[in-house]
């Protein structure tokens, strides 16, 4: 069966300073990767999706990043936090499907970031 | 584009009533419907799904049926519980392997 796993689940960062969330997913090949961003008491955003190993699609431009050095994993990053991005980062994965509908996205258990 | 309406939010019942979150679609073709379910401190679950239209989808006492015709895939549950308490995301999936298209999610709160 197929798991996927954050880390770390809490983190409490100043302004200012790095960040780097890790997603990695068991049990299956060559999926389609998924950040979003809860904010407080808000619906979800999309951040980034990935298709395939170094291929990122950015939904919406600001300080973050995100890479997907390994089949499996999937990285999001910032140089320099601001107080706008403290919120709940949700991994997700799906299987995928060239030419077919996009099916069910599975989502990991998130990391809940606060920039002080 | 492709869109998700969900009913606003907070939804509050009593244990035992019946449950009904509305959500209706925007598409070009014909999607693939979803229900998820997020509990305080928790990712997304998988609640229910429907790929095409007439099909029901149906768990843990929670039902879903995919209406062409409306354009609508309401949440249904004969009777809550206070377990049910939670944030329900009503999502659409489309071709073309692309992300699936969230509503903005529907607090629901179930006092005893």
């Amino acid at each position: 069966s197929q798991t996927i796993h954050q880390w770390p689940a809490t983190l409490v960062q100043p302004v200012g300073s790095p960040l780097s969330l890790e997603c990695t997913v068991e049990g299956t090949s060559n999926p389609n990767l998924y950040w979003y961003r809860q904010a407080a008491g808000r619906g979800l955003q999309l951040l980034f999706y990935s298709v395939g190993i170094g291929q990122i699609s950015s939904e919406v431009p600001q300080n973050l990043s995100a890479s997907r050095p390994q089949d499996r994993q999937f990285i999001l990053s910032s140089k320099k936090l601001l107080l706008s991005d403290s919120g709940f980062y949700l991994c997700a994965w799906s299987v995928g499907r060239l030419g077919g509908f996009t099916d069910t996205q599975y989502f990991g258990p998130g990391t809940r970031l606060t920039v002080l | 584009g492709n869109s998700v309406t969900q009913m606003e939010g907070p939804v509050t019942l009593s244990e035992e009533a019946f449950l009904t979150i509305n959500c209706t679609y925007t598409a070009t073709g014909y999607p693939s419907l979803f229900w998820y379910v997020q509990y305080p401190g928790e990712g997304l679950q998988l609640l229910l799904k429907a790929t095409k239209a007439d099909d029901k989808g149906s768990n843990k006492g929670f039902e879903a049926t995919y209406r062409k015709e409306t354009t609508s895939f309401h949440l249904e549950k004969g009777s809550v519980q206070v377990s049910d308490s939670a944030v329900y995301f009503c999502a659409l999936g489309d071709s073309g392997n692309t992300p699936l298209v969230f509503g903005k999610g529907t607090r629901l709160s179930v006092i005893a």
